[in-house]
């Protein structure tokens, strides 16, 4: 079974400062995907970037970007110029690619993350 | 409506009551997916549905939690006999299909179970 683990349970970061959110994973399988979601306190889980796992290229979303090291098993997330608005909870979320396993998410346990005036 | 609805957005009851937790996925979306969020916890992932089928129930944390899905449209997840642990924020979350997968999931914004 996939197993996906977050570090770190609380992290704070001056507002346009950058902040690196740590993720690591276990899988034995060679294609899947990996996902970072954001939750406000309005509950509602977000979609922040998505990166394949055959694809060496890091994705890049605005002021958000990975650093995917595949051999490592490690997925961060990298948030340039923090704004108060990124204050939330932030998953990673790792989804095995399988025909069978289709689009459930294995989640880990999530980082606070303040971002502070 | 445009994004997944979710109701009751917060429902509190007492010990040893049934509650049922509504969710109307994203029109058109063939599957639907049920998780659970302890306080300060990640996402456990509870059920799926590929239309109105739901082939793996494995993850339902006992035989108290049943879900069912109608229409291939809205789901009810019913928990008999609320338990104080079953308190939590369940979310539900469509995708346009199961598979072929892309991980694409659209959240509602949950209901907060409190189980006084």
């Amino acid at each position: 079974a996939q197993t996906v683990t977050q570090s770190q349970p609380e992290m704070s970061v001056q507002e346009a400062e950058t902040v690196t959110l740590s993720c690591t994973y276990d899988t034995s399988e060679s294609n899947y995907y990996l996902f970072w979601y954001k939750q406000p306190p309005s509950r509602q889980m977000i979609l922040v970037i998505r990166q394949e796992a055959y694809k060496q290229q890091n994705a890049t979303e605005n002021r958000f970007s990975v650093n995917f090291q595949k051999a490592a098993k490690s997925f961060s997330l990298k948030i340039s110029d923090s704004q108060l608005g990124d204050t939330a909870m932030y998953f990673c979320a790792f989804n095995e690619g399988e025909y069978n396993a289709g689009n459930m998410l294995t989640f880990g346990g999530g980082t606070r993350l303040m971002v502070k005036p | 409506g445009a994004g997944v609805s979710q109701s009751p957005s917060n429902k509190v009851t007492e010990k040893g009551k049934d509650v049922e937790l509504r969710c109307d996925p994203i029109s058109g979306h063939t599957a639907l997916y049920w998780y659970r969020q302890s306080l300060g916890q990640g996402l456990e992932f509870l059920i799926y549905f590929q239309g109105n089928s739901a082939p793996d129930k494995s993850g339902l944390p006992s035989d108290r939690f049943s879900a069912e899905r109608t229409g291939g449209s809205v789901s009810t997840l019913t928990i008999q006999r609320t338990q104080q642990e079953d308190s939590a924020v369940y979310l539900c979350a469509s995708s346009l299909v199961f598979s072929p997968p892309s991980g694409t999931l659209h959240f509602g914004n949950g209901t907060r179970l409190t189980v006084t």
